[in-house]
């Protein structure tokens, strides 16, 4: 266990809705990395939170947005859910920025119907 | 987009065989790591190299990383039942890149130990 929680475990949305994944780092960690799996494939970087300012994005569109909050746990916001959303998003946090060890929460799946 | 490309996509084996898996990339990297997934669960980190090391042990895992060929490779020996786990490579962009925290993940290995 890596002490990254994340909440919820599983979640139903429906096309056009938004959602919000949040996640706790494990203590002491000030990085918080996110990325979305889509089944059978690897994970793919959406962006990294350090010190409450985002440190770097992937190639995700505007509607997925995120935070990060003084105790250093983050949220991640989707807006106008589509069907390809469906996936499973990861939470990782670091001691430090940049692209270094992670260690990962156990993951929200998200299914969009 | 993916970096990395996994081989081979997947590995069947018995207990106490060595497993091996490759990983190539196509950009300048930083380090290179090593992830380990169980059933569709969260990652677990298994190892770091750096650009400029060569080889790597942690316990029962050997990486190489070879710059020039822009490739790596984990050794698993001994493998246990308990090993059975999709593996993953990812790679950090280098210094002065401004990809803040990008890690790029292959498509991954999946690795079927047999008791």
């Amino acid at each position: 266990e890596t002490g990254v929680t994340q909440s919820p475990t599983h979640l139903i949305k429906t096309r056009g809705q938004q959602v919000t994944l949040r996640c706790s780092s494990q203590s002491g960690h000030n990085t918080v990395s996110w990325y979305q799996q889509a089944l059978g494939q690897g994970p793919q970087f959406i962006f990294q939170y350090y010190r409450e300012e985002e440190n770097g994005r992937g190639n995700f569109p505007p509607r997925f947005s995120g935070l990060q909050f003084p105790n250093y746990s983050s949220e991640l916001n989707v807006n106008a859910l589509e069907l390809d959303d469906s996936a499973l998003y990861l939470c990782a946090s670091s001691p430090r920025q940049g692209a270094y060890e992670q260690y990962f929460g156990p993951g929200t799946r998200l299914t969009v119907t | 987009s993916q970096q990395g490309e996994e081989d081979p996509q997947a590995l069947s084996i018995q207990e106490g065989e060595n497993a091996t898996m490759n990983c190539s990339y196509k950009t300048s990297i930083n380090n290179l790591q090593w992830y380990r997934q169980n059933s569709g669960r969260g990652l677990v980190h298994l190892i770091l190299i750096r650009s400029n090391e060569r080889e790597k042990h942690s316990g029962r895992l050997r990486v190489t990383l070879d710059t020039s060929k822009k490739s790596s490779s984990l050794l698993i020996t001994a493998s246990r039942a308990a090993d059975t786990a999709s593996y993953f490579c990812a790679t950090g962009p280098p210094w002065g890149d401004n990809q803040g925290g990008k890690l790029i993940f292959g498509q991954g290995t999946e690795l079927s130990v047999k008791p």
